[in-house]
């Protein structure tokens, strides 16, 4: 079955600078990829997504990027802000049977 | 969006005894899945709810462990059976629209805090 991994587990960076988390997934088959925040006591929220036809995807600070050959996808997230500040799951799902099968989590903090 | 409402939201229960946690959806929604997440972990997949069919479950988790029920597309229970402190953890009713043409979101319902004594 699909397993993803992500790295780092724990990332601590100064306000207004970058954060990247990346992760990696097994099944060629996966052909869609969300990544979540979850903040303290809250449910996951999806922040950004892609499929498996676009390599890159930008949406204000974050973007997401996907190289499908190397099975890796990152998400990066600029200037950061206090605010950011959570958990981040990457995940992966394939459209065969749907599910989404989720990396173990980075805990971002940004530092004022 | 989907609006996912579940509950027990927490629950403090006995070792050896069984709880069941409901999922109701606002709308009809093609999938429907039951995570797990202890403190500090990731999610974990429990096991997809079939509609009006048996669940399929992940590596790990059995039928006779974690009873899954889809009566319509709607609705789901799970059950935690014959628990265990083991068991103490986060269980969350998750829904997705995708579909062959769509990408779908998964949503995710506030999560039941289950704590085993």
């Amino acid at each position: 079955g699909e397993n993803v991994e992500q790295h780092p587990s724990t990332l601590s960076v100064q306000e207004g600078d970058s954060a990247v988390i990346k992760c990696t997934y097994s099944d060629s088959a996966s052909n869609y990829f969300p990544w979540y925040k979850q903040e303290l006591g809250k449910r996951p929220q999806l922040i950004i997504d892609i499929r498996s036809n676009v390599g890159e995807k930008k949406d204000q600070r974050i973007a997401v990027t996907l190289n499908k050959t190397a099975k890796h996808f990152s998400l990066h997230i600029t200037e950061t802000q206090p605010e950011d500040s959570a958990v981040y799951f990457c995940a992966a799902s394939t459209s065969g049977t749907y599910k989404y099968i989720f990396g173990t989590g980075t805990r971002l903090k940004v530092l004022a | 969006s989907a609006v996912i409402s579940q509950k027990p939201s927490r629950d403090i229960c006995q070792r050896g005894t069984s709880l069941t946690i409901q999922c109701q959806v606002d709308s009809q929604v093609t999938m429907m899945f039951w995570y797990r997440q202890q403190p500090g972990q990731s999610l974990t997949l429990i096991a997809t709810a079939n509609q009006g069919s048996e669940a399929t479950y992940e590596s790990g988790f059995v039928i006779d462990k974690f009873p899954i029920s889809r009566p319509n597309l709607t609705f789901s229970t799970l059950t935690v059976s014959n628990m265990s402190p083991e068991d103490s953890s986060i269980y969350l009713c998750s829904v997705s629209t995708r579909t062959v043409r769509s990408t779908g979101e998964l949503f995710f319902g506030e999560g039941s805090r289950l704590t085993v004594l």
